[in-house]
C-alpha cells in the first residue's frame, strides 16, 4: 500500500523526445513536490503545488511542464528532451501548507537521454 | 534564498565507531532541521529532525544538535553497524505560509567499515 508511488521507474529516451512521469499520493496530503536528484546526488526542488496551485517554480526550463489534476496527482512532462535532463526525479508529499515536517518520497523515477 | 553546506561529503568509520556530519544553513528564519538517509537505488527517508525551540533530540544511536547562533547543526551517530552505510542529507526549512520548501545539502555517503 504504497504511499507516494511513481511511474515508470525506469525511462529510457532518446534526445528531443517527450515524456511523462505520473506521481500519485494516498496519504491525504495537500502539498505535492517535483525534485531532481543528479549523478552526483544533489537533491534539487523544481516545482511544489499546493492544492493544485502551483506554489514553487525554481528557475526550471520552461520544457518542464508539472501539472496537478488533483491535490492526490502530480505529474510532470519534460519536451524536447536533452542529455543534462538525466537524472532520478522524485515526487514527494507533505500535508499542507503551513507544516513543516516530514517529507515523504516517492521511489524514484530514474531518466535516462540518450 | 536559503543555502545549505554539509560536511563532509564521504566518511569512512570502522563499524562500532562513532559518525558525525555537519550542516549549516544560511536563513537565521529557518526553523525545521530534518536529516534523512538515502540507501542505495531506494528513496531518501527521514531519520530524525529537531526544530529550532530545541537544542538536542536523541533517537537510539542517533542524535541531532542544533546551535541557531551559529546557525549550524549536526547528525551524530553512535555504535556504527554496516546498515548505516547510506547517503545521507541534511536539510533546512521555515514556515512561509504555503512556500515552505525543503532546501537539502548536498549529501554525505557514509561508510561503515566491518
Amino acid at each position: 500500500d504504497t504511499a507516494v508511488s511513481q511511474t515508470p521507474k525506469y525511462l529510457v529516451t532518446q534526445m528531443g523526445n517527450d515524456k511523462s512521469i505520473k506521481c500519485e499520493q494516498n496519504l491525504g496530503h495537500d502539498t505535492m513536490y517535483w525534485y531532481k536528484q543528479d549523478s552526483k546526488k544533489f537533491l534539487k526542488i523544481m516545482f511544489s503545488y499546493n492544492n493544485k496551485e502551483l506554489i514553487i517554480n525554481e528557475t526550471v526550463p520552461n520544457r518542464f511542464s508539472p501539472k496537478s489534476p488533483d491535490k492526490a496527482h502530480l505529474n510532470l512532462h519534460i519536451n524536447s528532451l536533452e542529455l543534462g535532463d538525466s537524472a532520478v526525479y522524485f515526487c514527494a508529499s507533505r500535508p499542507g501548507s503551513g507544516f513543516t515536517g516530514e517529507l515523504f518520497f516517492g521511489e524514484g523515477s530514474r531518466l535516462t537521454v540518450l | 534564498g536559503e543555502n545549505v553546506e554539509q560536511h563532509p561529503s564521504t566518511l569512512s568509520v570502522q563499524e562500532g565507531d562513532s559518525a558525525v556530519i555537519k550542516c549549516t544553513y544560511s536563513d537565521s528564519a529557518s526553523n525545521y532541521f530534518p536529516w534523512y538517509k538515502q540507501e542505495l537505488g531506494k528513496r531518501p527517508q527521514l531519520i530524525i529532525d529537531i526544530r529550532s525551540n530545541v537544542g538536542e533530540k536523541k533517537d537510539q544511536r542517533i542524535a541531532v544538535t542544533l546551535n541557531k547562533t551559529a546557525k549550524h547543526f549536526s547528525l551524530h551517530i553512535t555504535e556504527t553497524q554496516p546498515e548505516d552505510s547510506a547517503v545521507y542529507f541534511c536539510a533546512a526549512s521555515k514556515s512561509n505560509f504555503g512556500n515552505e520548501k525543503l532546501t537539502f545539502g548536498t549529501g554525505t555517503r557514509l561508510t561503515i567499515i566491518p
